[in-house]
């Protein structure tokens, strides 16, 4: 079935740095996936980052950008220069092209952003 | 109001009693969602009710079962509990179920003991 892949289970970076966090798909379906990252602050739900549902382009939300790359199937999320504020869990997520709306998620990777 | 309610926040359960979890929105969507997120896996779909029309995962059929008495509230069901059901349970809502690029709004989780 469709899986996503998060290589990196927790990723520390200084304040102003930047920031990759890696993001690998497989999706068994014809055709190409949606794709999200969600993000889920301290104390906070799980909530939409930003999504792409076209392959070939870019997603950005709050100076967050993925691009959605269907030759390496990858959705890698990068920032500039993070904040303290950005600290939180990053999932990246798929879902199917079809008539429902199942999402798949990865594993997760914990941001550490130290001052 | 675009939030998803959970109650109650924690849960403690025995061994072998039933268990019912609560999910509220108030945002008139059509579908909602329950996954399983356990420490360091991916958050796992259990099941989702589009409209009044319950669909259960495969591999988790047998398990847990769901009631939606109307479109704002969905509830998940566990008969008798084991161990192996402790895990943050996420509950999810989205407009438009059969379109398979709506955003997910999540609820805050309940996290269930079992002991």
């Amino acid at each position: 079935g469709d899986s996503v892949t998060q290589t990196e289970g927790q990723v520390t970076v200084s304040e102003s740095k930047s920031l990759i966090i890696n993001c690998t798909y497989s999706a068994t379906s014809i055709g190409y996936p949606n794709l999200f990252w969600y993000v889920r602050y301290p104390g906070e739900g799980l909530q939409l980052l930003l999504k792409v549902i076209t392959a070939g382009q870019k997603g950005s939300s709050r100076g967050f950008e993925a691009t959605y790359n269907k030759e390496a199937t990858s959705f890698h999320l990068q920032k500039a220069s993070v904040q303290e504020s950005d600290s939180a869990v990053y999932y990246c997520a798929l879902s199917r092209s079809s008539n429902t709306n199942k999402v798949v998620f990865g594993t997760g990777t914990r941001l550490q952003v130290l001052p | 109001d675009t939030t998803v309610k959970q109650n109650p926040r924690y849960k403690l359960a025995r061994v072998g009693k039933p268990v019912n979890l609560i999910c509220s929105q108030t945002m008139n969507h059509d579908t909602m969602y329950w996954y399983q997120k356990k420490p360091n896996q991916a958050p796992k779909l259990l099941l989702f009710y589009y409209d009044k029309i319950l669909n259960r995962e495969a591999d988790t059929f047998e398990k847990f079962q769901s009631s939606r008495p109307n479109n704002s509230f969905c509830s998940l069901y566990i008969g008798s509990a084991g161990l192996e059901y402790s895990a943050m349970y996420l509950c999810a809502s989205s407009r438009a179920g059969h379109i398979s690029n709506e955003r997910l709004f999540f609820g805050h989780g309940t996290k269930l003991s079992v002991l």
